[in-house]
């Protein structure tokens, strides 16, 4: 059983175009993000949602917008795509708080890699 | 601004020869300092959470420490199956919940 996936795994499209990745958790979690690694492999915050609500929005231009149906997905799309976009995108989930009151792990998905030609 | 540095960026070792990585970290409160292994291709898979100086975790041939402004990630007796790049990430005790990240330290194991 996959705990986070994410679909596609690669996606390859022309400057300009729009697209969306799509991200599904099994652990009902309540809170998801997605994370950028660039080249250089370091991985940055984009957004947070917790329970359907966006609580961590990074500077990150307004062609990216993320949509969480219900707790379990948060969606990425991206419009008028440009070059400097190519990167992977992960996305991950947490359960907020144990009942210890300790910040738990976050779990990520496999990463879309995002090639922007 | 929150920040992590791992170091080494590479290293290189032969089966069997221990070694240690370190992650320093500068964080606003901490809240929880997680090790994570990434294999290429791959989601960074979770290794370990510390919450406190002194506290220390092991799983296998790993054994994580925290102390105030560092932590190492001690590898006992390497296979080759270990190589990947470690991962180290701070939560900052601001109420985000995002985690900031070093860039890695990629570990390859020789048989």
């Amino acid at each position: 059983d996959t705990a986070v996936s994410q679909t596609p795994k690669y996606l390859v499209t022309q400057m300009g175009n729009d697209k969306s990745i799509k991200c599904e958790q099994n652990l009902g979690h309540d809170t998801m993000y997605w994370y950028k690694q660039d080249s250089k492999k370091f991985l940055k915050i984009m957004f947070s949602y917790n329970n359907k609500e966006l609580i961590i929005n990074e500077t990150v231009p307004n062609r990216f917008s993320p949509k969480s149906p219900d707790k379990a997905h948060l969606n990425l799309h991206i419009n008028s795509l440009e070059l400097g976009d190519s990167a992977v995108y992960f996305c991950a989930s947490s359960q907020d708080r144990s009942t210890s009151g300790k910040y738990n792990e976050q779990f990520f998905g496999p990463g879309t890699r995002l090639t922007v030609l | 601004e929150d920040q992590v540095t791992q170091s080494p960026e590479a290293l290189r070792l032969q089966e069997g020869e221990s070694s240690s990585l370190n992650c320093s970290y500068t964080v606003s409160g901490l809240r929880g300092l997680f090790w994570y292994r990434q294999d290429p291709g791959k989601g960074p898979e979770f290794l370990f959470t510390l919450y406190s100086a002194g506290e220390e975790k092991e799983k296998e041939r790993l054994k994580a420490t925290l102390t105030k402004k560092e932590s190492f990630l001690h590898i006992t007796a390497p296979k080759p199956e270990d190589s990947a790049t470690y991962l180290c990430a701070v939560q900052a005790g601001t109420g985000r919940r995002a985690l900031t990240f070093g860039s890695g330290t990629r570990l390859q194991v020789q048989p």
